[in-house]
């Protein structure tokens, strides 16, 4: 299995709604990636996790909330989202200490906020 | 400052052709260098991953090159098919206690019958 699943696909919230962007792989990578990525923009990353633990949090807005449960899930917590959020937004993992680990992505969740 | 730079930003060819796309880095201190590929609105998928030893990497009809001495690399994608339409990402990966990788911003290649 080398599938990184996101859910939902597509999600359309409004500025004042709590909403969540689930990841889910079962490769036994212990880096976990968020990264966000407007049109025709390369993505940018936004949070790491390694082994469960928050590594780098690339200076994101606090409406962006990650948690990580266990070594197999990586959520995204929205929380009074605006406009300007409205991107793909993908999850990766890799294994943690080999400097040539492959990143795999999901499919993305496409978020629009209205 | 580390950058990726690509080239073309967008390229058409016809069904069947060949083409190569450029990557330029100035990425340090260097790890490794992948291509992805990515068709809109869908998530990265590997294509290859070269490491400062490798020259050549072959994957099916696609084959990166990487010359570590002038921060260059290429991707050739040979006899190419309808499907090879999508952005192709260069990705440069450095060493800074873990892995920093710095995107470039993308070909977006069109196949055209």
């Amino acid at each position: 299995d080398t599938e990184v699943t996101q859910t939902p696909k597509h999600l359309v919230m409004g500025m004042t709604n709590k909403k969540s962007l689930k990841c889910e792989q079962h490769m036994g990578h212990r880096a976990m990636y968020w990264y966000k990525q407007k049109a025709k923009k390369p993505p940018e990353l936004m949070f790491v996790y390694s082994y469960e633990k928050l590594s780098i949090n690339e200076s994101v807005p606090s409406r962006f909330s990650p948690e990580c449960p266990n070594s197999s899930l990586l959520n995204l917590h929205l929380h009074a989202l605006q406009p300007e959020d409205s991107a793909l937004y993908l999850c990766a993992s890799s294994p943690v200490g080999r400097a040539t680990g492959e990143l795999f992505f999901g499919e993305g969740s496409r978020l629009t906020v209205l | 400052k580390n950058q990726v730079e690509q080239s073309p930003q967008s390229l058409i060819i016809l069904e069947g052709k060949n083409c190569t796309l450029q990557c330029n880095y100035t990425v340090s201190p260097f790890s490794n260098l992948r291509w992805y590929k990515q068709d809109t609105g869908r998530g990265p998928v590997s294509l290859t991953i070269m490491t400062f030893s490798e020259n050549t990497k072959s994957n099916g009809r696609y084959t990166a090159t990487l010359d570590a001495d002038t921060k260059q690399s290429s991707l050739h994608i040979t006899a190419s098919q309808l499907s090879d339409s999508a952005s192709y990402i260069c990705v440069v990966s450095a060493i800074l206690g873990f892995q920093k990788l710095v995107f470039g911003t993308g070909t977006r290649l069109l196949v055209s019958p």
